[in-house]
């Protein structure tokens, strides 16, 4: 089935590490988006990618850092750089156009201990 | 800049009352609206949008929304909830960014208790 696949669906992180999250998708969308979601906040985003090996800033991008080099898979590292990093992450996609739905994965919640 | 507000951050009714979600925008353009309905730690699934043409819009589960320019709103309602209601809603606007990309910009969420 198309869909959005993001692992691992729990994560844990000493301080001081950086760990990876992984997105990737078979809908053939061209844009990808990663979310940051706080209880009372909504949905922040990160970083947003509209085609391969090219990515923007989102809103809170510091400590975070991502990479587009399939079409496929928009993975998001988060770094030691980032403060506060307990959060639940998701991960979307969609075709190009301001009237085009994005599709969400299950979310990453990480944790750190 | 375009954004969105939800009022009300907690809703509670009765089973088999009406739902009302509000969500004003704030839009120098036309505005595409969407309403996601998200369930414990799962991601967002689309109910509805709106883009152009008629202003109530009918979407999954019996949710609908109207657009409504005059007071800048696009309010979420059902006419009876069911216990299978309860989530959190989240209204958000289609933007366009400096570099001319699309992104969503999200409302900081409503959740939804159904009393039975």
């Amino acid at each position: 089935d198309g869909g959005i696949t993001q692992s691992p669906k729990y994560l844990f992180r000493k301080e001081g590490q950086n760990v990876t999250l992984s997105c990737e998708q078979n809908l053939n969308h061209d844009a990808m988006y990663w979310y940051r979601q706080d209880p009372g906040q909504g949905l922040r985003l990160i970083y947003y990618s509209q085609i391969v090996n090219d990515f923007q800033k989102g809103d809170i991008a510091e400590g975070y850092s991502v990479s587009r080099e399939k079409k496929e898979s928009f993975p998001l590292t988060v770094t030691s750089a980032q403060k506060n990093p307990t959060a639940f992450y998701l991960c979307a996609s969609s075709m190009r156009g301001r009237n085009t739905e994005a599709f969400f994965g299950q979310g990453t919640r990480l944790t750190v201990v | 800049a375009q954004s969105v507000t939800q009022l009300g951050s907690h809703v509670s009714v009765s089973e088999g009352a009406l739902v009302l979600l509000r969500c004003n925008y704030s839009s120098s353009v036309p505005p595409y609206l969407f309403w996601y309905v998200q369930y414990p730690n799962q991601g967002l699934q689309l109910l509805l949008k709106y883009t152009t043409g008629a202003t109530l819009v009918k979407g999954i589960n019996g949710f609908e929304a109207e657009f409504k320019k005059s007071e800048t709103s696009f309010h979420l309602t059902k006419p009876s909830a069911h216990m299978s209601d309860a989530a959190e809603y989240f209204c958000a606007v289609s933007v366009i960014t400096n570099f001319g990309n699309e992104k969503l910009t999200f409302g900081t969420g409503t959740r939804l208790t159904i009393i039975p």
